[in-house]
């Protein structure tokens, strides 16, 4: 059973640095894409960025290039969402997701994460 | 990249039909046949309802279909039951080599 398990909510302050998890299991976590979706109070699912666990190949929406990092230890199946100064408009729900991209068929999220929820307060 | 064009709401009384539009452009939703919808419901992860416009995946009732022309896609849930009352989003491949989400729409049923 294809399984994400993100790691618990964060109630940080604006400035501080962030490093959330999501670790996979019950499939070959190196041969699919995983991604990052972020969803503000309230709001709808904006869609962040992927990597690609087997060679760390990343790519990133406009709209998040440069303000967070995804990154992947393979050794342990793990995904991270890092941020280096957060700022209180990060306050929201972050959701890992598999992401399916096949040549001919593909490029959809099909098994998700619990959600982690960062909270950004002074 | 913009968001897609989704309606804020569609609503429905039990067993209609409702459809939901998600409209994008040339280098998006027009421009390949990776359109995939999701279903969320409040507090819930979303879930995958349809793949490559059309696809549903194992597990997903057939009363959920979608389609596409031009640079619109639809999402049709048929005989309308209460527990699909939820939050529906659309998502497209782009030209960036990325994703982009609709704005997402409230499905009420009466």
């Amino acid at each position: 059973e294809v399984q994400l398990v993100q790691s618990g909510a964060e109630v940080k302050k604006p400035g501080e640095s962030l490093k959330i998890s999501c670790k996979g299991s019950g499939y070959s976590f190196t041969s699919y894409w995983i991604g990052w979706v972020r969803q503000m109070p309230g709001k709808g699912l904006e869609w962040m960025g992927i990597i690609y666990p087997g060679d760390s190949d990343t790519r990133y929406s406009p709209s998040f290039q440069g303000q967070v990092t995804i990154s992947a230890d393979k050794s342990i199946s793990t995904a991270y969402l890092q941020w280096s100064s957060l700022k209180a408009s990060d306050t929201a729900m972050y959701y890992c997701a598999r992401f399916m991209e096949l040549v001919g068929t593909g490029y959809y999220f099909d098994y998700w994460g619990q959600g982690t929820l960062v909270t950004v307060s002074s | 990249q913009s968001a897609l064009t989704q309606p804020a709401s569609v609503s429905g009384s039990p067993g209609q039909s409702i459809t939901i539009s998600c409209t994008g452009t040339s280098s998006d939703v027009g421009g390949y046949n990776y359109v995939s919808w999701y279903q969320q419901h409040p507090g819930k992860a979303p879930k995958l309802m349809i793949y490559d416009v059309s696809n549903r995946p194992s597990g997903v009732s057939n009363r959920f279909s979608g389609s596409k022309s031009g640079n619109t896609a639809s999402l049709t849930i048929s005989g309308l039951q209460a527990e699909d009352e939820a939050d529906y989003y659309c998502s497209s491949y782009t030209s960036s080599s990325t994703n982009v989400f609709g704005t997402g729409t409230k499905v009420t049923v009466l």
